[in-house]
């Protein structure tokens, strides 16, 4: 069975200073991983998404995530924390049920930018 | 058009009453999704709608009940509902429900259940 396990429940960081969100994944064929951020009492928004293609995969504002084969990690980057992004961010693998497919969100992690 | 609408924004009812949840989206998906998200809880998958037909029903309790009566149209009928049932309701939508792509999400009904 699919799963994904966001290893920090918070994170904090200064605004300047690099954001690391880390996600570990469990899948018995190659999966489809993605990033989404919600900020408070939003919908969630795609980050980014990896489907077997380039394993360093490029998002919107400013973040990446490198699927890692070898360590099953799939962990979020952005070089220079914005206040913009104070939110919370899931960690989700898809996969295939019913002639369809179903997210497996990780727990999810709450970013928090200090001034 | 690349947004999902969901309205109301916001929903308080007794556990007497009967309201619905719409959500619409034009964007050509086949595949759209309501999903339950607690507070500080990742959202929680209610139902899959494919190509209009309801595929996944996650054992929800009958007092919700899902409608898609076209392509772009999905609801969320509720009746008698629990305080418990307070929460964010999500909509989504993919484009093909068979290969597993990125689903857009809209931003929500908070549902208060008093």
């Amino acid at each position: 069975a699919q799963s994904v396990t966001q290893l920090d429940s918070h994170v904090s960081v200064s605004e300047g200073t690099p954001v690391l969100l880390r996600c570990n994944y469990s899948s018995s064929y190659s999966p489809s991983l993605f990033w989404y951020v919600q900020h408070p009492n939003k919908g969630l928004q795609l980050l980014l998404k990896y489907t077997s293609a380039a394993t360093l995969v490029k998002g919107i504002n400013g973040f990446e995530a490198e699927f890692k084969k070898s360590e099953t990690s799939f962990h979020l980057t952005k070089p220079s924390a914005h206040m913009s992004d104070a939110a919370e961010y899931f960690c989700v693998v898809i996969t295939p049920t019913s002639g369809t497919y179903k997210y497996i969100f990780g727990t999810g992690t709450r970013l928090k930018v200090l001034a | 058009d690349t947004e999902v609408t969901q309205t109301p924004k916001h929903l308080v009812m007794g556990m007497t009453n009967k309201k619905s949840l719409k959500c619409e989206q034009h964007m050509g998906h086949r595949a759209m999704y309501w999903y339950k998200q607690k507070a500080k809880k990742p959202p929680e998958l209610m139902f899959v709608y494919s190509y209009e037909k309801l595929s996944i029903n996650e054992s929800v309790p009958s007092r919700f009940s899902p409608e898609c009566p076209n392509s772009s149209l999905l609801n969320l009928h509720l009746h008698a509902l629990q305080p418990e049932d307070s929460a964010l309701y999500l909509c989504a939508s993919s484009q093909d429900p068979g290969q597993g792509g990125g689903y857009t999400f809209g931003s929500g009904t908070r549902l208060t259940v008093v």
